[in-house]
């Protein structure tokens, strides 16, 4: 059965620096990888996916992740953090087309200005 | 992107009653849309796979008489919560995506921005 751990519920950075968000998967095939972006009263948003090739993925916002196959890891990382990103994360996985994703329990992520 | 709405944002009901929620795709052709369940400081746990035309799929565990699933059109799905009780509470997302193209390809799912459901 896939799953996906995010062993960090809340995380406080101060505005300006840099972030990481972790990410552990199992799942039996080759992974899509996902990191969503949860603003109150707004629906998740898709930060960024990996599905094959190159490890290192850019996504919106200034965002990146990283594929350790080794690791089962897709952390999730910001050189700068403003205070706009303050939001809760989600890490998922899923096959392909689009199906039946397995998500982590979230990342709280709070700024300090 | 595309849009996903979902109405009402927020219910209070009694117990007893049943709550109808919608999900529409606002820009796109949602041939499949899914529906969440998402308890506080937890994870979204999908409840059931519905495609245009056909009935849904539910994940184990999940009452396919409670949780009434409709996909009657290409932009509305509707999830009906019957005879509701306190432990429905929660909150539930849909998502909708459109016909993957190739078996390799990803067809993105747009979230819906949540109802919450509280049931006295």
């Amino acid at each position: 059965a896939q799953s996906v751990t995010q062993p960090d519920i809340h995380i406080t950075v101060s505005e300006g620096a840099s972030l990481e968000l972790r990410c552990n998967y199992s799942y039996g095939a080759t992974p899509y990888l996902f990191w969503y972006v949860q603003s109150p009263g707004q629906g998740l948003q898709l930060l960024l996916k990996y599905f094959s090739g190159d490890t290192l993925v850019q996504g919106i916002k200034g965002f990146e992740a990283e594929f350790k196959r080794s690791q089962s890891s897709f952390n999730l990382r910001k050189p700068s953090v403003h205070w706009s990103d303050a939001a809760e994360y989600f890490c998922a996985v899923g096959p392909g087309g689009g199906n039946k994703l397995t998500f982590g329990t979230g990342t709280q992520l709070k700024v300090e200005l | 992107g595309a849009v996903v709405s979902q109405h009402p944002s927020r219910v209070i009901c009694k117990s007893g009653t049943s709550v109808k929620i919608e999900c529409r795709s606002l820009d796109f052709q949602a041939t499949t849309m899914f529906w969440y369940r998402q308890f506080p400081k937890q994870s979204l746990m999908l409840m059931a796979t519905s495609n245009e035309g056909s009935k849904a799929t539910y994940e184990q565990g999940v009452e396919k008489d409670k949780f009434l699933i409709n996909h009657a059109s290409l932009t509305l799905s509707t999830l009906t919560v019957t005879s509701a009780h306190p432990e429905d509470s929660s909150f539930y997302i849909c998502s909708a995506r459109d016909h993957p193209r190739t078996m390799s390809s990803y067809n993105e799912q747009f979230f819906g921005p949540g109802t919450r459901l509280t049931v006295l």
